[in-house]
């Protein structure tokens, strides 16, 4: 009874490097949100994606950011050419249906140096 | 501009104590849910109303949906260490694509 499973936990990585934050939802799950947390900061919405599908990724910055959920395989937050400032923790959901409970991972701690 | 509003931001309380944190917004949702975060792990979800004036209990913890479902309170019982946590409110709006996260609560309980 496997939950939202993100991978690595922490994540150290030089200004200019590619990171790529893996998430599988939860066995089921078709549905995968993306949120950025800063400390002492609630969570920031990011990007919704549906298997093959983004669906809403307006709180995705322009430029470096992306994101995919392929047909197989985890949904990838990919951040390149990254900057101190991309140092934060990013947290997965998952969900059965659209906008229904979303259970979380446990996040990827990613820091730039 | 922030959707959903927690208040209290902090709340420091004794052990056996009552409390009540609040989640107001001036919008409607379609549905709302709590989660509790410690500190290095993920949210972990407590509850979900979608009916307007719904009242649901988890033990020693009591969630009510506004009857507008405009907002949203969560009080707990005998406060225990345990309760000690980041309390985050979450909505969907009936036209969102996103679950819209609160302020947050940051709650601790002295034993």
């Amino acid at each position: 009874n496997a939950g939202v499973m993100q991978n690595p936990r922490h994540l150290v990585r030089r200004r200019g490097q590619e990171a790529r934050l893996r998430c599988s939802p939860m066995k089921g799950h078709s549905h995968v949100y993306w949120y950025r947390q800063l400390p002492e900061e609630g969570l920031k919405f990011m990007v919704y994606l549906q298997k093959e599908n983004i669906i809403d990724e307006s709180g995705m910055p322009k430029e470096r950011f992306s994101a995919e959920f392929p047909k197989e395989g985890p949904s990838i937050l990919r951040i390149q050419q990254v900057v101190r400032g991309d140092s934060a923790a990013y947290f997965c959901a998952s969900s059965a249906q659209a906008n229904t409970e979303a259970f979380f991972g446990q996040g990827t701690r990613l820091t730039v140096v | 501009t922030q959707l959903l509003e927690q208040s209290p931001q902090f709340l420091s309380i004794q052990e056996g104590e009552n409390l009540t944190v609040y989640c107001n917004s001036s919008s409607v949702f379609s549905s709302l849910q709590w989660y509790r975060q410690e500190p290095g792990e993920g949210p972990v979800l407590l509850v979900t109303v979608v009916t307007g004036g719904e009242v649901k209990k988890l033990k020693r913890l009591t969630f009510q949906f506004g009857d507008a479902r405009k907002d949203s309170s969560l009080h707990i019982t005998a406060a225990q260490p345990g309760d000690t946590g980041l309390y985050l409110c979450a909505g969907v709006l009936n036209t969102g694509n996103q679950f819209y996260f609160g302020t947050g609560t940051s709650l601790t309980v002295i034993p």
